[in-house]
């Protein structure tokens, strides 16, 4: 069975740190996207960050990059300079190429404090 | 930019009742999807469809079914509702394949 683990199901990080929450996923398959997603509290689900397994560059939108460790099968995300509106739930989600079924990690809920 | 659009944020309904939940989407996608959301499982697949009249069952089907028309608009019911059935539902869409899913707001259902 393909699954997405989340270990962290809440963090916490003062404003400006630098925080990172981690994904590892299970699969046999060769070629997938990765993603992050980002839910604030009451809001819209919206993408953060989307990785090519075939692609050995780290992924990076701003203030946040990925860790890919695709031997490892490791996804890893870094929150540089946090924000208070960085405070969300974020999921991590992957998808094989030949297939349209997104499977999502529980969910990492991040406090940012002032 | 892509939007998607659900007919209602929260919904209150009664044990037994048929509801209808509306999903659209306004940028030509193939797919759309419904998902579950509920605390510490993540998010759960309940029926997709790659192609207007075409759809496939999620990991947990039981209990829903899904109608599209149409190819921007992709309707969940539940044709009993049952109090189990008391969740957050999430539709998205996708251009086609592996691609990026959009998601919508939410809909915020309570069965009582």
């Amino acid at each position: 069975a393909q699954t997405v683990t989340q270990s962290q199901p809440e963090m916490s990080v003062q404003e400006a740190e630098t925080v990172t929450l981690s994904c590892t996923y299970d699969t046999s398959e060769n070629n997938y996207y990765l993603f992050w997603y980002k839910q604030p509290p009451s809001r819209q689900m919206i993408l953060v960050i989307r990785q090519e397994a075939y692609k050995q560059q780290n992924a990076t939108e701003n203030r946040f990059s990925v860790n890919f460790q695709k031997a490892a099968k490791s996804f890893s995300l870094k929150i540089s300079d946090s924000q208070l509106g960085d405070t969300a739930m974020y999921f991590c989600a992957f998808i094989p190429y030949n297939t349209d079924k997104l499977i999502f990690g529980t969910g990492t809920r991040l406090q940012v404090f002032p | 930019d892509v939007k998607v659009t659900q007919s209602s944020r929260y919904l209150v309904k009664r044990t037994g009742e048929k509801v209808f939940l509306e999903c659209v989407q306004d940028m030509d996608h193939e797919n759309m999807f419904w998902y579950r959301q509920d605390p510490g499982l993540g998010l759960r697949l309940i029926y997709f469809s790659y192609d207007v009249k075409m759809k496939e069952k999620g990991d947990i089907p039981e209990g829903y079914s899904v109608s599209r028309e149409k190819k921007e608009r992709f309707s969940l019911i539940l044709e009993s509702a049952s109090t189990n059935q008391t969740s957050m539902y999430l539709c998205a869409s996708s251009l086609r394949g592996a691609d990026t899913q959009y998601f919508g707001p939410g809909t915020r259902l309570t069965v009582l």
